[in-house]
C-alpha cells in the first residue's frame, strides 16, 4: 500500500520558470491537500479539494494553481516560479473531513 | 478566518510528562487534531478530538474544550525519540469543504 506519493522529491527551479509537483493517493480518499512549510514554521495551506473536480483555495494559493480530474492525483502547479516559493511542499489525503490526514514525503524546491 | 496559538518551544525531561497547549479562532468548528513532525520528515498523525473531552492512545491523551477554543495535548512517560514538533490543526467549514489548518507547531526537545 503506497499511500500518498509525492513526485518530484527533489527540485531547483530558475526564478520565472514553470513545474508540476505531482500527488498521487491509492486509498480512494475525497479529500486531498496541498501545504507548504518553511523552515521551522507551520503548514500553511495552498489548495483543497474534496472531490473528484471540485477545488478550492486555502490560505496561500497565489501563484499556484491545481486540478482534480481523478480521485487519485492532485497535481500542483507553479507558474513563473519565485524565490519566495522556495519551500516543501506536502501533499495530503483523507477520506472525509473529519477524519486523520496522510502526508506524503515532501517536495523540496529551490527557486534561484 | 483561523488561528491557532501554542507555545514554539518545550523542553522536558526523559521520563516526564509535557502537556502543548493550542487555543483556536475559526468559523465553524469540526474538530482538532494533533500530529506529530520528526526533522525532515512528514507530519503524522496522532489524535483526534470532536466532542469536549479526554481522548487517550497510549501515552499519547488530547483534550478539547469547545467553549474555550482550547486543546491540549498530554504526553507521559516522555521517551528521547518523542523529540520532534506537534503542530494542532483545526478543521473548518470553507466554501466547499472542510479545510484542514495547522498551527506553527511546537519544538519538543526531551533531555535525559
Amino acid at each position: 500500500n503506497a499511500g500518498v506519493t509525492q513526485t518530484p522529491k527533489f527540485r531547483i527551479l530558475k526564478i520565472g520558470q514553470s513545474m508540476t509537483l505531482q500527488c498521487t493517493q491509492d486509498m480512494n480518499h475525497n479529500y486531498m491537500y496541498w501545504y507548504r512549510q518553511d523552515p521551522g514554521m507551520g503548514l500553511k495551506l495552498i489548495y483543497y479539494s474534496v472531490g473528484a473536480g471540485i477545488t478550492d483555495k486555502g490560505e496561500v494559493p497565489n501563484g499556484y494553481n491545481v486540478s482534480r480530474s481523478t480521485t487519485e492525483d492532485f497535481p500542483l502547479r507553479l507558474e513563473l516560479a519565485a524565490p519566495s516559493q522556495t519551500s516543501v511542499y506536502f501533499c495530503a489525503s483523507s477520506l472525509q473531513g473529519n477524519t486523520e490526514a496522510f502526508f506524503g514525503q515532501g517536495t523540496r524546491l529551490t527557486v534561484v | 478566518g483561523q488561528s491557532l496559538e501554542q507555545p514554539s518551544e518545550v523542553t522536558a525531561v526523559e521520563g516526564a510528562i509535557v502537556q502543548i497547549n493550542c487555543t483556536y479562532q475559526t468559523s465553524g468548528f469540526y474538530g482538532l487534531s494533533w500530529y506529530q513532525q520528526h526533522d525532515g520528515g512528514a507530519p503524522t498523525f496522532l489524535s483526534y478530538n470532536g466532542l469536549d473531552g479526554l481522548e487517550e492512545t497510549g501515552r499519547f491523551s488530547s483534550f478539547l474544550s469547545r467553549s474555550d477554543s482550547y486543546g491540549y495535548l498530554l504526553l507521559q512517560e516522555l521517551q528521547m525519540k518523542d523529540s520532534a514538533s506537534y503542530f494542532c490543526a483545526v478543521r473548518g467549514v470553507s466554501n466547499s469543504g472542510y479545510a484542514l489548518n495547522f498551527g506553527k507547531g511546537t519544538s519538543l526537545l526531551v533531555t535525559p
